[in-house]
């Protein structure tokens, strides 16, 4: 299957700092990616759908200018954290997909730990 | 709105037995439906999709799923377990909104144990 490099895998940070995650696709160009995010031993919660060039589509709930979503080309797109709190410690997992009706394929995501 | 319900968090199976992991699923049209697998702290793998054609789909490690349209149900099953295959199982369901819009959503997990 196609290959999605999620970075980084692990990062801590203090309260009230940016972190920023990428999400880059290898192999095929991802015309649309997907942000979720998995609280332990739970399902995952879809936060945004991204076209590449186009404004993120979030979720009810998710609040856009806290969670910023880059998906500026057909192989990259970025979650950025701001002014991260303890409550947004997760994990979060991105996703893309190549085209209608296809699989998504998932990074291997991204553990994020806010002190 | 779809829907995806997976009304079993866990099940459990003898190794060499088969297994039988539950979906259900509500969707506005046509559905486009999928497997996952999550290991612990990793992303989701592909196991198999189905879109349309023949009910039966036989997906990667053996998995195979049947999609059932009156009962709107897309169960993952496999002939033998193997202890390998313990793991968190996702079904997820592809729809698509007005203004070409896509959306995605995963059942809540069963968590699949096989005992040795």
């Amino acid at each position: 299957g196609a290959v999605v490099s999620q970075h980084p895998s692990r990062v801590i940070c203090k309260s009230g700092t940016s972190v920023k995650i990428e999400c880059r696709s290898l192999d095929f160009q991802a015309t649309t990616m997907f942000w979720y995010r998995q609280f332990p031993k739970q399902s995952l919660m879809l936060m945004a759908t991204s076209n590449e060039g186009s404004k993120a589509t979030y979720e009810q709930g998710v609040e856009k200018d806290k969670f910023l979503i880059n998906h500026a080309s057909l192989t990259l797109s970025t979650l950025t954290v701001t002014s991260a709190h303890p409550e947004d410690s997760s994990f979060y997992i991105c996703s893309g997909s190549g085209g209608a009706g296809g699989e998504l394929f998932f990074g291997e995501g991204s553990r994020l730990t806010v002190l | 709105a779809q829907s995806v319900a997976q009304p079993e968090d866990q099940v459990n199976v003898a190794e060499g037995n088969p297994l039988t992991v539950k979906c259900t699923y509500s969707v506005s049209g046509n559905p486009y439906l999928f497997w996952y697998v999550q290991y612990p702290n990793r992303g989701l793998q592909f196991l198999l999709k189905y879109i349309t054609g023949d009910n039966l789909v036989k997906g990667s490690y053996g998995f195979e799923a049947e999609f059932n349209k009156s009962q709107t149900s897309f169960h993952l099953k496999k002939p033998s377990a193997l202890v390998s295959d313990s793991a968190l199982y996702f079904c997820a369901v592809r729809d698509w909104g007005s203004g070409g819009y896509q959306k995605v959503t995963f059942g809540t997990g069963t968590k699949l144990q096989v005992i040795p």
